[in-house]
């Protein structure tokens, strides 16, 4: 079948550096998606891989296995604003949407 | 970047009236747009996949007579929610991809309905 698997909630540290990890198995693989969503407003899109290796993009990375089926967003320099639930999607041979149900990261000062 | 526009953001109206929800990619062109809906601290939850000229593919469990979903050009398509009852109380988001493949899904700002 298809699973997404992401901890369900993480806690940071302002400033600091976190790893949200993402496990999947699709029938068929075209890419994965890492979205952010803060509470009551829609989700904003962070980064897609569909090659293995990172893409940087600012404070954020995001890294794909595909051979391991392992996903994960790396968030540097954490800020307040960083709070908010981080989706992990991928898209199946179909270019079916496979949501992850999110993982809450929660920031401290 | 791409936009898409979701109107209205929020609205109230009472029990077994009709709402209308609309979804407007703004600078290109959407041959899919997805509706999703979202409890309180929930996940989202896909309602039905619209393809322009097309009926709409609704996921299991969702009643297509109630929520109309019409997709009439590329750039808009619009969710009805009929003969509106307080459990129809959600987030209402919509989602559009552009016609090249493998490019990012697109959110609107989502529509929070509350019916009275």
């Amino acid at each position: 079948g298809q699973n997404i698997d992401q901890p369900t909630e993480m806690t940071a540290t302002e400033g600091a550096i976190v790893q949200i990890n993402c496990t999947y198995q699709t029938s068929g693989f075209n890419g994965l998606f890492w979205y952010q969503q803060h509470a009551g407003e829609a989700p904003t899109f962070l980064s897609y891989n569909v090659l293995d290796g990172l893409e940087e993009k600012g404070r954020f990375s995001s890294f794909l296995s595909r051979s391991k089926g392992y996903s994960y967003l790396l968030l540097k320099e954490l800020q307040m604003k960083d709070s908010a639930s981080y989706l992990c999607v991928t898209m199946d041979s179909n270019y079916q949407l496979i949501w992850g149900a999110g993982t809450k990261l929660i920031i401290k000062p | 970047g791409a936009v898409v526009s979701q109107h209205p953001s929020r609205v109230i109206c009472k029990s077994g009236t009709s709402v209308k929800i609309e979804c407007r990619s703004l600078d290109f062109q959407a041959t899919t747009m997805f509706w999703y809906r979202q409890f309180p601290k929930q996940s989202l939850m896909l309602m039905a996949t619209s393809n322009e000229g097309s009926k709409a593919t609704y996921e299991q469990g969702v009643e297509k007579d109630k929520f109309l979903i019409n997709h009439a050009s590329l750039t808009l398509s619009t969710l009805t929610v009929t003969s509106a009852h307080p459990e129809d109380s959600s987030f209402y988001i919509c989602s559009a991809r552009e016609l090249r493949e493998n490019e990012p899904l697109h959110f609107g700002n989502g529509t929070r309905l509350t019916v009275t």
